[in-house]
């Protein structure tokens, strides 16, 4: 089973916007880590949150964690047409394997 | 340049076929793994492995076999056992300790003559 569950599946804005996706996970983790995937194409990393971090940022993203409620999102900010892809979270919760979402799929239109 | 490289980017299978999917990395990295993905769905983890001439089972490993006889080399073999196994497979590197992020190949589509 999934422990990711990525929200919304689909989001569809327009250029300059910002974009949230939400991850919600079940059990306890090390890290969660976020990654996009442009069609046709492997993942590539964008940021991983530690479980004693709340917030992080990397140039327009911003990650926030909330263990208690088992939650993070994944903020984009001023949208570009670039950033069309699909936008998966990850927990890692040791074994040295990563378990994913099923993703949101984000198209931004000029 | 680093990376990792997945071949072949197209394959496809005829009925009763074992196919290998090759993955090389030159990342030094001492786990690798290998995902499938459905359309529209998420990666489900076929095999891992953290250091050579070892590896484990993901979450569906049915169908598949997979060897680790040289770090930079992991191979995919999907078998005539895997009666579904058209899909996106997508494999992987990470470098030890924890919380390191894993590295991605650009895949190889499978289909089914």
């Amino acid at each position: 089973s999934q422990q990711g569950e990525e929200d919304p599946q689909a989001l569809s804005i327009q250029e300059g916007e910002n974009a949230t996706m939400n991850c919600s996970y079940k059990t306890s983790i090390n890290n969660l880590q976020w990654y996009r995937q442009n069609s046709g194409r492997g993942l590539v990393h964008l940021i991983l949150i530690r479980s004693n971090e709340r917030e992080k940022h990397s140039g327009r993203l911003r990650v926030t964690l909330d263990t208690s409620k088992k939650s993070s999102s994944l903020l984009i900010t001023a949208s570009r047409a670039a950033d069309t892809a699909s936008y998966f979270c990850a927990t890692d919760i040791g074994g040295n394997k990563l378990t994913f979402g099923t993703g949101t799929q984000l198209k931004v239109e000029l | 340049d680093g990376g990792i490289t997945q071949s072949p980017k197209y394959l496809f299978r005829k009925e009763g076929q074992n196919v290998t999917l090759s993955c090389e990395q030159n990342l030094n990295h001492d786990a690798m793994y290998w995902y499938r993905q459905d359309p529209g769905q998420g990666l489900r983890l076929i095999y891992y492995s953290q250091i050579v001439n070892d590896f484990q089972k993901g979450d569906i490993a049915e169908g598949y076999s997979v060897s680790r006889e040289k770090k930079e080399s992991f191979p995919l073999t999907v078998t005539s056992a895997q009666k579904n196994p058209t899909a996106f497979y997508l494999c992987a590197s990470r470098t030890s300790g924890s919380n390191q992020p894993q590295h991605f190949g650009d895949g190889t589509r499978l289909s089914i003559l």
